[in-house]
């Protein structure tokens, strides 16, 4: 079946750092790749995402890149402030048979520190 | 435009009891999801329900769960003779031909 792993948190950074957070998948088929982000006290929102290989995802600074010879999604960003403070899941969605199911990693926790 | 929104926003409930978590989609998606988070965990997929198709209920961990949606758009997810072990965040999400809009949950706690 599908799965993700994604890096175990939690991550602290010193503000302007860089921030990589690693991603990683199994899928038979050929799947969309997601990251969502869950802001403290706030529910998870998109933050990027890539439908094929090489495709690269970005918004608010961070970025992905969808490689399928390495099946990877890693996250990065490069210099994190106070307010990228979050929890970051990596998911995929596979779309055979017109289903379009998230699958989730468990999620990865930064804080970011002043 | 509104977003998915869920009701209610926390519920406490005695073991053994039955709940009922609401979700409205955003009008238009197709697509909707109920998933779980417990604390300390990852996202827990339950169910899923794509137009008029059967719905994908692999995710469910019990016969004591359930869900529906009616006319294509609101949903329903029912726990049976709830148990301490079901105290989690509940969350739904819809979509339209891409990436879900998540609702902000339904936290329940089950004493």
């Amino acid at each position: 079946g599908n799965s993700v792993t994604q890096m175990e948190g939690p991550v602290t950074l010193s503000e302007e750092a860089f921030l990589t957070i690693n991603c990683t998948y199994t899928a038979t088929g050929y799947p969309s790749l997601f990251w969502y982000v869950q802001y403290p006290g706030e529910g998870l929102q998109l933050l990027l995402k890539a439908t094929k290989a090489d495709d690269k995802g970005s918004n608010k600074g961070f970025e992905a890149t969808y490689r399928k010879e390495t099946t990877s999604f890693h996250l990065e960003k490069g210099s994190v402030q106070v307010s990228d403070s979050a929890v970051y899941f990596c998911a995929l969605s596979d779309h055979r048979f017109g289903n379009e199911k998230l699958t989730f990693g468990t999620g990865t926790r930064l804080t970011i520190i002043p | 435009g509104a977003g998915v929104s869920q009701s209610p926003s926390n519920k406490v409930t005695e073991k053994g009891k039955d709940v009922e978590l609401r979700c409205d989609p955003i009008s238009g998606h197709t697509a909707l999801y109920w998933y779980r988070q417990s604390l300390g965990q990852g996202l827990e997929f339950l169910i899923y329900f794509q137009g008029n198709s059967a719905p994908d209920k692999s995710g469910l961990p019990s016969d004591r769960f359930s869900a529906e949606r009616t006319g294509g758009s609101v949903s329903t997810l029912t726990i049976q003779r709830t148990q301490q072990e079901d105290s989690a965040v509940y969350l739904c999400a819809s979509s339209l031909r891409g990436a879900c809009f998540f609702g902000p949950g339904t936290r329940l706690t089950v004493l």
